[in-house]
C-alpha cells in the first residue's frame, strides 16, 4: 500500500529556512518519482518541484534558487528545503507520487500546514 | 511554461444536473491532462488521469474529453457528495501547472 507522509514545522520565522520531510512506504524512491505541491490558505495548487526516480530534480522557476529537493533512498525519504521565507510562503505543503509510466498524481500525503511568522 | 486557464471559477448546481468544466492550455499537451477533486481540509484526489482515463473506483458519472489545448471535465447526474473544488493539471512538461480551480456547490 502506497503511503506518503509529510513532517515539518508548524511555524517558521520570516527569512528563515523551511525543511520538510516526505517519508514514503509501499514503493521505492528508485522506481517512483516524488513531487512537492503547495497550497496557500484558500488558494489553488502550485507545483514546486520533483525528485525523479533516477535522482535528478526539476524545479518551478517561480522559486528561483530558494528551493532544494534531495532524498535518502535508504530511509525512503525526500526532503524539501526552501530559504528566505516570506509571509506568502504560508501554505500547506504536500508531497505526491505517481505510478510508474504515468505522471498523474495518484498518491498524496495529508500535507503539512506551515505558517511564516514575522 | 504551459499556462492552464480553467473556467468557470464557481458553479452552483442542483442534484441530478450535468456539470461541465473547461481547461485550456497555452501549449499543445496531447492528452496529458489530469483532473482532481479536493474536499475541504483534504489532499486532492485524482479522478481522471492522462488519456482521459477514469481512475479505479471513481464512478462513471465522471468523465473528460479533449486533446491538444482544449479539455472538458464532466459530471453527469451530480450528487451532494460531489461538492468540492476541482482542478485540472497538465503533466506534459515541467512545471506541471494547475488550473485555478472550480468550486462546485450543490443547491
Amino acid at each position: 500500500q502506497v503511503q506518503l507522509k509529510e513532517t515539518g514545522p508548524d511555524l517558521v520565522q520570516l527569512t528563515q529556512t523551511l525543511s520538510i520531510t516526505c517519508t514514503v512506504s509501499g514503493f521505492s524512491l528508485t522506481t517512483y518519482n516524488v513531487h512537492w505541491v503547495r497550497q496557500p490558505p484558500g488558494k489553488g495548487l502550485e507545483w514546486m518541484g520533483a525528485m525523479w526516480n533516477g535522482g535528478g530534480t526539476d524545479y518551478n522557476s517561480a522559486f528561483k534558487s530558494r528551493l532544494s529537493i534531495s532524498r535518502d533512498t535508504s530511509k525512503s525519504q525526500v526532503f524539501l528545503k526552501m530559504n528566505s521565507l516570506q509571509t506568502d510562503d504560508t501554505a500547506k505543503y504536500f508531497c505526491a507520487s505517481h505510478n510508474y509510466g504515468s505522471y498523474s498524481f495518484d498518491y498524496w500525503g495529508q500535507g503539512v500546514m506551515v505558517t511564516v511568522s514575522s | 511554461e504551459t499556462t492552464v486557464t480553467q473556467s468557470p471559477a464557481s458553479l452552483s448546481m442542483a442534484v441530478g444536473e450535468k456539470v461541465s468544466i473547461s481547461c485550456k492550455t497555452s501549449t499543445d499537451i496531447d492528452d496529458d491532462m489530469n483532473w482532481y477533486q479536493q474536499k475541504s481540509g483534504e489532499a486532492p484526489k485524482l479522478l481522471i488521469s492522462e488519456g482521459n482515463t477514469l481512475r479505479p473506483g471513481v464512478p462513471s458519472r465522471f468523465s473528460s474529453s479533449g486533446y491538444g489545448t482544449d479539455f472538458v471535465f464532466t459530471i453527469n447526474n451530480v450528487l451532494l457528495g460531489d461538492e468540492g473544488i476541482y482542478y485540472c493539471q497538465q503533466s506534459d512538461n515541467v512545471p506541471y501547472t494547475f488550473g485555478a480551480g472550480t468550486k462546485l456547490e450543490l443547491k
